[in-house]
């Protein structure tokens, strides 16, 4: 069964840093374009990053660009994202998805169950 | 303010259609293939349709999705109570290198 299990979330004061990891199993993780998305509580799907199945493209949405760096170890079959200086408006639910083909029609065709990120004091 | 423009709300009643709209702009959907998201709630979201008018398999031919110029829509067919869901398009932006989504549609079915 294709799977991806989020974790790392939690409680974070301002400022402060938090490593979110994806597990995957089921299918062939390095062949894969690999993205992470969040939802901010009763708002809508915000893309946050992607990275290609070796590593080698990076791509990021301009509310983390300098913040934010996704990460993969093909070898441990898991994706990830480090978030640094974190503010208030990072608070969400994060989902990382797996990318069929391209990202050029944005279409994610496997997620994962999701893991919240709080940013508060 | 999303990139993407949806009505915020549609509904129609059980066995009805359904029509979602979702606009944007030549650097978008103009130029990329259109994705559709339901989700339900309290869930992840689910791939409905990719490629403008494919269907993951698994997705009920009630689901369908068209595109034309800078705009696509999704169309739901023998509307059900369990329809009743979020609905997202995305795309890609070939001005801002990104994944971009509209702000999402709520459906009731009344």
């Amino acid at each position: 069964e294709v799977q991806l299990l989020e974790s790392g979330g939690g409680l974070v004061q301002p400022g402060g840093s938090l490593r979110l990891s994806c597990a995957a199993s089921g299918f062939t993780f390095s062949s894969y374009i690999m993205s992470w998305v969040r939802q901010a509580p009763g708002k809508g799907l915000e893309w946050v990053s992607a990275i290609s199945g070796s590593g080698g493209s990076i791509y990021y949405a301009d509310s983390g660009k300098v913040r934010f760096t996704i990460s993969r170890d093909n070898s441990k079959n898991t994706l990830y994202l480090q978030m640094n200086s974190l503010r208030a408006e990072d608070t969400a639910v994060y989902y990382c998805a797996k990318v069929p083909s391209t990202l050029g029609g944005a279409a994610m065709d496997v997620w994962g169950q999701g893991t919240t990120v709080t940013v508060s004091s | 303010q999303s990139v993407l423009t949806q009505p915020p709300s549609v509904s129609a009643a059980p066995g009805q259609k359904v029509t979602i709209s979702c606009s944007g702009s030549s650097s978008n959907i103009g130029n990329n293939y259109v994705s559709w998201y339901q989700q339900l709630p309290g869930t992840a979201p689910k791939l409905l349709i990719y490629d403008n008018n494919n269907r993951p398999s698994g997705i009920p031919d009630r689901f369908s999705g068209s595109k034309s110029g800078t705009s696509a829509t999704l169309g739901i067919t023998g509307l059900q109570t369990g329809d009743e869901a979020d609905y997202y398009c995305g795309t890609w932006d070939s001005s801002l290198s990104a994944v971009v989504f509209g702000g999402g549609t709520k459906l009731t079915v009344l």
